[in-house]
C-alpha cells in the first residue's frame, strides 16, 4: 500500500513565523502535490512537483513556497504565516509521468492554526 | 472557467438503501474523472478513477458512470452501510489544465 506520511497532525504558530510542512512518500512517485482544504471553498491546489527540483504553480500559490530536494519528500514552506493561512493542508503523489491516468494518493493532513 | 459542481452537499439515507451521488463538470474535454472518500480528519481515499475514454468503473458495491457529452458522472452504492458515512469528492482532471480541480463534496450519512 502506499505510504503518505505528513510529519505533523496538528500545529500552531505565530503570525510572521517560517512554517516547514513535511511530506513523504514511499512508493517512488513521481508527481507530488500540496493542497489545503477550507470549509466552504473545498480543496484547492498550492504547488506541484513532477521531478526533483521541479516545481509548479497551482491555484493558490501566493505566500507558499515548496522544495522538492529528493524524489520522496516534499516540503512546503510558509515564508511569513499569516492567519489567513491557517487551514488543513494535504499532500498527495501519484506515479508519473505527467497527465499519467494514475490516482493520488493523500496523507492524513496537517491541521495548521496561525495565532 | 473549468469548475466541478457536486448536488446535493449532503444526504442522509437508512441502511440498505441503494443511492447516487452526483457531479458534473464544465468542459467535456477530460482526461480523467477521480472519486474520493474522505473521513472526518483525515485525507482523502481514492476509490475509483475513469478515463476520458471509458463510460464506468466498478470496485465492490461501488460503480462509477462518466457521460462527457453532458460533462456527468454518478457514483452508484449499493446496499449502503453505516461504514459508508463519509464526504465523498468527484475531481476532474482537464487536459488543458493537468492537475485535479475538486468538487466541494457530498456528505454522506447512513442511518442503521
Amino acid at each position: 500500500d502506499v505510504k503518505v506520511t505528513q510529519s505533523s497532525r496538528y500545529l500552531v504558530k505565530r503570525t510572521g513565523e517560517k512554517v516547514f510542512l513535511e511530506c513523504v512518500q514511499d512508493m517512488d512517485h513521481e508527481n507530488m502535490f500540496w493542497y489545503r482544504q477550507d470549509p466552504g471553498l473545498g480543496l484547492r491546489l498550492i504547488y506541484f512537483s513532477y521531478d526533483v527540483k521541479m516545481k509548479e504553480k497551482g491555484d493558490i500559490p501566493e505566500g507558499y513556497s515548496v522544495s522538492r530536494e529528493k524524489k520522496e519528500r516534499f516540503s512546503l514552506i510558509l515564508e511569513s504565516a499569516s492567519t489567513n493561512q491557517t487551514s488543513m493542508y494535504l499532500c498527495a503523489s501519484c506515479r508519473g509521468p505527467y497527465l499519467s491516468n494514475q490516482p493520488q494518493h493523500f496523507g492524513d493532513g496537517t491541521r495548521l492554526s496561525i495565532l | 472557467k473549468q469548475e466541478v459542481t457536486q448536488i446535493p452537499a449532503a444526504l442522509s439515507v437508512p441502511e440498505g438503501e441503494n443511492l447516487v451521488l452526483n457531479c458534473s463538470f464544465t468542459d467535456s474535454a477530460i482526461y480523467n474523472l477521480q472519486w474520493f472518500r474522505q473521513d472526518p480528519g483525515k485525507g482523502l481515499t481514492s476509490l475509483l478513477l475513469i478515463q476520458s475514454s471509458q463510460r464506468e468503473q466498478t470496485s465492490g458495491r461501488l460503480n462509477a458512470s462518466l457521460d462527457k457529452s453532458s460533462g456527468r458522472s454518478t457514483l452508484y452504492i449499493a446496499a449502503s452501510q453505516p461504514g459508508d458515512s463519509a464526504t465523498y469528492l468527484c475531481a476532474v482532471e482537464w487536459r488543458s489544465q493537468g492537475n485535479l480541480i475538486f468538487g466541494k463534496g457530498t456528505k454522506l450519512s447512513v442511518k442503521p
